[in-house]
């Protein structure tokens, strides 16, 4: 089954205190990126990725880093975290950045 | 600076009427443009999408109109049911320029179909 996988779903976690959420995808897309769902704002890209090691930022890449080592794989690092990075992240992939996309199921992250 | 906006917050249509939803965005530089639907505690799914070289692509109940020189799109659902109840995303993308690999989306439209 095609899908986009997201870990942890749920994490609460102290400021400052180094997090890493995981993405993977099992369709060979080249084309992966992280968005922030927040009420009343939307999705906002964070970053994005055209391939292998190849990666640059979207609209609000402030206090996150991200890496490309492998095509399946795209994890959001958060070196440390803050109270307004709590938000609702979503990874998703897709042949090409301007194809359909698919999403995780989203990882809702608390900064307390 | 938002460069797509989904003005309307929310829409409520009665089951059976058409569902009009609206998108307009600020970069001539778009090429294409993509509708995703989003139902509570899941990631959001593709709907639709039309490129700029046309002016309306359907799919079965789902339309969508690209009216370029007003920089404006919209999404008909026809006819409207109560599953299609969810937050409608429209999104923009280029091929060119500095915009090139992003993906720019509105805050979105929550749609309610009533029976």
């Amino acid at each position: 089954e095609a899908q986009v996988t997201q870990n942890p779903r749920y994490l609460i976690t102290v400021t400052g205190k180094k997090l890493t959420v995981t993405c993977s995808q099992n369709m060979n897309h080249e084309y992966m990126s992280w968005y922030r769902q927040d009420p009343g704002l939307g999705l906002r890209q964070i970053y994005y990725s055209m391939n292998v090691e190849v990666t640059d930022k979207g609209d609000v890449p402030e206090g996150y880093k991200v890496s490309r080592k492998e095509k399946r794989n795209f994890p959001l690092i958060l070196e440390s975290p803050s109270p307004n990075q709590t938000s609702l992240y979503f990874c998703a992939s897709s042949p090409l950045y301007r194809t359909e996309a698919f999403f995780g199921q989203g990882t809702r992250l608390t900064v307390v | 600076d938002q460069q797509v906006k989904q003005n309307s917050p929310s829409l409520s249509v009665q089951e059976g009427r058409i569902s009009i939803l609206n998108c307009d965005y600020t970069n001539s530089m778009f090429d294409y443009f993509l509708w995703y639907k989003k139902y509570p505690a899941e990631g959001p799914t593709f709907l639709i999408s039309i490129s700029s070289i046309k002016d309306k692509n359907e799919d079965g109940r789902f339309t969508v109109f690209l009216n370029k020189s007003a920089k404006h799109l919209s999404l008909h659902i026809v006819p409207s049911q109560p599953g299609d109840s969810a937050v409608y995303f429209c999104a923009a993308a280029s091929d060119r320029g500095s915009t090139l690999g992003r993906l720019y989306f509105g805050r979105g439209t929550q749609l309610t179909v009533w029976p």
